[in-house]
């Protein structure tokens, strides 16, 4: 069975801490996703890297920086925690994509609360 | 990006048909419809995709309209295990190799015993 493993179910930190999410997948896929997830405005792309030491860019980067240095590893990292950083968070991994489009796997995502 | 619309919450009987509508009037000649969706307290999963016939596998069957403008997935027979929020994707490139899932708000299924 597919696996990606997010390393923390449930996490409180305090603002101004930096907060290290980390995930990993057993596929020896391509491409890594970090997503969050809030009420009312679904699921949101934060960084994505598609090699080793290669990342991107989504749609809500600001406060957030990644790290590659494995292909099975993709880290998460909040420099400086705030309280809008409240959230849940998803990591996924996929195949570099065929045409179509490959499945996108997802963890069980991590619930960090910044007090 | 590519928009899906989907009615935000239904409701069903256990071992009945469910029908879950989706209209993606804008897509585009050579973009995929998927869709996933999330149990509560759990990632997204996987359920079925598809171009232009219709689709089907053991989680559920896929019927896209001939003009590609909507969607339904069909779950045969409800379980109380299918409530879940369901979400009807059109993915967008981001480069090449890689694309990304952009969710709308979902359909959120309940499922009555």
């Amino acid at each position: 069975d597919v696996k990606v493993t997010q390393s923390s179910r449930y996490l409180v930190k305090r603002t101004g801490e930096k907060v290290f999410l980390e995930c990993v997948q057993d596929m020896d896929h391509e491409n890594m996703f970090w997503y969050r997830q809030d009420p009312g405005l679904g699921l949101r792309l934060i960084y994505f890297s598609y090699d080793v030491k290669m990342k991107e860019k989504g749609d809500i980067p600001e406060g957030y920086s990644v790290s590659r240095e494995k292909k099975e590893r993709f880290s998460l990292i909040l420099e400086s925690a705030s309280t809008n950083q409240t959230s849940m968070y998803l990591c996924a991994s996929s195949l570099r994509d065929s045409f179509s489009g490959n499945t996108i796997y997802f963890g069980e995502g991590s619930w960090l609360t910044v007090v | 990006d590519a928009k899906t619309t989907q009615p935000n919450s239904m409701e069903s009987n256990e071992e009945e048909p469910v029908h879950l509508p989706c209209n993606h009037s804008t897509i585009s000649g050579t973009d995929y419809i998927h869709w996933y969706r999330q149990l509560p307290s759990q990632g997204p999963e996987y359920v079925i995709h598809g171009l232009t016939s219709n689709v089907n596998n053991r989680m559920a069957s896929l019927a896209i309209a001939e003009d590609r403008k909507s969607s339904t997935l069909i779950l045969h027979r409800a379980t109380l295990r299918d409530a879940a929020v369901y979400y009807c994707i059109l993915r967008d490139f981001i480069i090449q190799g890689a694309q990304k899932l952009v969710f709308g708000q979902g359909t959120r299924l309940t499922i009555n015993p």
